[in-house]
């Protein structure tokens, strides 16, 4: 079974750091691109960052770009996102989620999310 | 970056009807457009890739369509479980964005 497991979230103070995981399993994992997309109630899904395969291109979206950093490790089948300064507008749902074909970046499997709060 | 906007933001209909949901890009997506189901608690689904193509394990009653920047996903039939919120999502252009949802619910 194809399976995503997101973990590392909690509650940061405005500036703090935090350090999320995204744990695979089912597939080959060093096959498939991988991303970041986060949720909250007010601004929908928000897609954050993007990685190839062999960690060769990685996009970031504006908000986070230079405050965001996007890594993996194929020998771990394992995604991470570190977050950096982060503020209150940073407070979501992060997913994982896979994209399935190189060069369609739509996504077939997500992670159940996990939830960063950003709060004094 | 391109905007993506869906409407209506909600749309009621009951069980057995059909509903129509719209996602308008404001630039031409090509055929780059996905859409996806979304239940309370849970990530989202997703239904259809590149406009029209259904995604593994999705019934028929699910179908896409459009293209450029006008783009359509039709329930034939509306079952129990289909009453969820419903993203578009367009992968032609970096940013990747999508659009801000449509809830449906049980009329």
């Amino acid at each position: 079974e194809v399976q995503l497991v997101e973990s590392g979230g909690g509650l940061v103070k405005p500036g703090g750091s935090l350090r999320l995981s995204c744990a695979a399993s089912g597939f080959t994992f060093s096959s498939h691109s991988m991303n970041w997309v986060r949720q909250t109630p007010a601004k929908g899904l928000e897609w954050v960052s993007s990685i190839d395969s062999s960690s060769s291109y990685i996009y970031y979206a504006d908000s986070v770009r230079g405050r965001f950093t996007t890594s993996r490790d194929n020998s771990k089948s394992s995604l991470y996102l570190q977050l950096n300064f982060l503020t209150a507008e940073d407070t979501a749902v992060y997913y994982c989620a896979r994209e399935l074909r190189l060069g369609s970046s739509y996504f077939d499997c997500w992670g159940q999310g996990t939830l960063v709060t950003v709060s004094s | 970056e391109i905007v993506m906007t869906q409407s209506p933001a909600t749309l009621s209909v009951s069980p057995g009807e059909r509903a129509t949901l719209s996602c308008r890009a404001s630039q031409s997506v090509g055929n780059k457009l996905a859409w996806y189901q979304q239940k309370p608690g849970q990530a989202p689904k997703v239904l259809i890739y590149d406009v029209s193509t259904w995604a593994t394990g999705i019934p028929a009653r699910f179908s896409g369509s459009g293209s450029g920047t006008e783009f359509t996903l039709t329930i034939s039939s509306l079952q129990s479980e289909d009453f969820a919120v419903y993203y578009c999502q367009q992968y032609n252009n970096w940013p990747l964005t999508f659009g801000q949802g449509t809830r449906l619910e049980i009329k």
